[in-house]
């Protein structure tokens, strides 16, 4: 089976740079990917990591280090629109995606 | 490409009715995932179908069930409704080959049991 732990909340402000951390226990894992939801929306896919290192898509980075069992999704420049929810989800050898418990990060003015 | 759609949006029940959900899948994808999404519980994988046929099985009571047809169409059941099952119902399509990673999610169904 899979686990994944993240923070429940993270707080910053508008501008500032956070980091949302992931720990994974899986077995047959491939990879790590990153959700964003909104309230009230449906998730949204922001990034992939199957090999160890830094994956950017502009404002965003995702990390994974495969041999610690740990990523992170990094976002810079803060905005008020970046305020929601964040999940880490792992990909593993059922061909199926385990999220985490998910991060609801508030953007402050 | 027209995105994932499901219906109902919005569905109020009562205990030990049962209730059908409905997942339209992006053109093309053939793997459709639900999930179930409470407050502080994040996603919980209920089960993944792909060309009609149920791949993967989340931990969840013989209630809830689903089914693909073979225009990749899904649809799943939950049936005597209980006060917990009250929650939003996602599902999510992908093309089913290769590692799954990005999955595409429809807007969901807002279960209420009452």
């Amino acid at each position: 089976g899979q686990s994944l732990e993240q923070p429940s909340e993270v707080t910053a402000v508008e501008g500032a740079i956070v980091q949302i951390n992931c720990t994974y226990q899986t077995s047959g894992f491939y990879g790590l990917s990153w959700y964003q939801q909104h309230d009230g929306g449906a998730p949204t896919f922001l990034s992939y990591n199957a090999l160890d290192g830094l994956e950017e898509t502009g404002r965003f980075s995702s990390f994974l280090s495969r041999s610690d069992s740990y990523g992170y999704l990094l976002l810079q420049e803060l905005q008020m629109k970046d305020s929601a929810s964040y999940f880490c989800a792992a990909s593993g050898s059922a061909r199926q995606l385990t999220f985490g418990s998910g991060t609801q990060l508030t953007v402050l003015p | 490409k027209a995105g994932v759609t499901q219906t109902p949006r919005y569905l109020i029940k009562t205990r030990g009715q049962q209730v059908t959900l409905s997942c339209s899948p992006i053109s093309g994808h053939r793997s459709v995932s639900w999930y179930q999404q409470t407050p502080g519980q994040g996603l919980q994988f209920l089960f993944e179908y792909f060309s009609e046929t149920q791949r993967n099985k989340g931990n969840f009571p013989g209630r809830f069930s689903g089914r693909q047809f073979s225009n990749s169409r899904s649809e799943m059941n939950v049936s005597t409704l209980e006060l917990g099952d009250s929650a939003l119902y996602l599902c999510a399509s992908s093309s089913g080959t290769g590692v799954t990673y990005e999955q595409y999610f429809g807007p969901g169904t807002r279960l209420t049991v009452t």
